[in-house]
């Protein structure tokens, strides 16, 4: 178990509609990223907060976006779903104290049909 | 920026035989190296990771890594596999500081074992 959750761990949706996934870092880990795994483009990184403030920026689609609350979970959006963002979602979480690595979440699979 | 090529996609191997597992990556600042492993419907766990010193690095179950500045490459070795370490396997580059899970990964490489 590392320690980051997330939630829910399954999500079956329509095409068009709106869906929210949530993560849980790592107690006291101030960083989160959001990753996406698909067939097609493998594993890539999407954004990144600390702190609460957008860090860093990847191949996000403007459809998607992310925040970062005060207890430091966060939430990633994806909007006007299509066939295509059908894919697995990571969280990940780091920076804590001595902190090197990044400590990845079960992931959240999103199948849009 | 940077970038990670994994030379093999699938590597088939025996029970007990020697694995490596190639990674080349670029970048134009210094990286930080990592090994990650997913088994089926599961997420990504750490195997090792460079960061500095003895580029020789050793992870958990058994494997380890060189870190090789002057081809650019983070080779993972086992010398002897188990049908549990069947599973995909990523090399990935990290530019470290406030962003070490800032992460660039290569495609991955699937690796059965066979008894």
């Amino acid at each position: 178990d590392s320690g980051v959750t997330q939630t829910p761990k399954h999500l079956i949706t329509a095409t068009g509609q709106r869906v929210t996934l949530r993560c849980s870092p790592r107690s006291g880990d101030l960083s989160v990223y959001w990753y996406q795994q698909s067939l097609d483009q493998g594993l890539q990184f999407l954004i990144q907060y600390y702190n609460g403030e957008e860090r860093a920026k990847g191949n996000i689609l403007e459809r998607f976006s992310a925040q970062q609350f005060p207890d430091l979970h966060s939430e990633l959006n994806l909007s006007s779903l299509e066939l295509g963002d059908s894919a697995l979602y990571f969280c990940a979480s780091s920076v804590k104290g001595t902190n090197t690595e990044a400590f990845f979440g079960q992931g959240t699979r999103l199948t849009v049909v | 920026a940077q970038s990670v090529t994994q030379l093999d996609s699938q590597v088939p191997v025996f029970e007990e035989a020697p694995v490596e597992l190639r990674c080349n990556y670029s970048s134009s600042v210094s990286v930080y190296l990592f090994w990650y492993v997913q088994y089926p419907n599961q997420g990504l766990q750490l195997l090792l990771k460079y960061l500095s010193g003895s580029t020789l690095v050793k992870g958990i179950n058994g494997f380890e890594a060189e870190f090789n500045k002057s081809q650019t490459s983070f080779h993972l070795r086992k010398p002897s596999v188990h049908i549990s370490d069947t599973a995909e396997y990523f090399c990935a580059v990290s530019a470290g500081g406030t962003s070490y899970g800032k992460l660039t990964f290569g495609q991955g490489t699937i690796l059965t074992v066979h008894p």
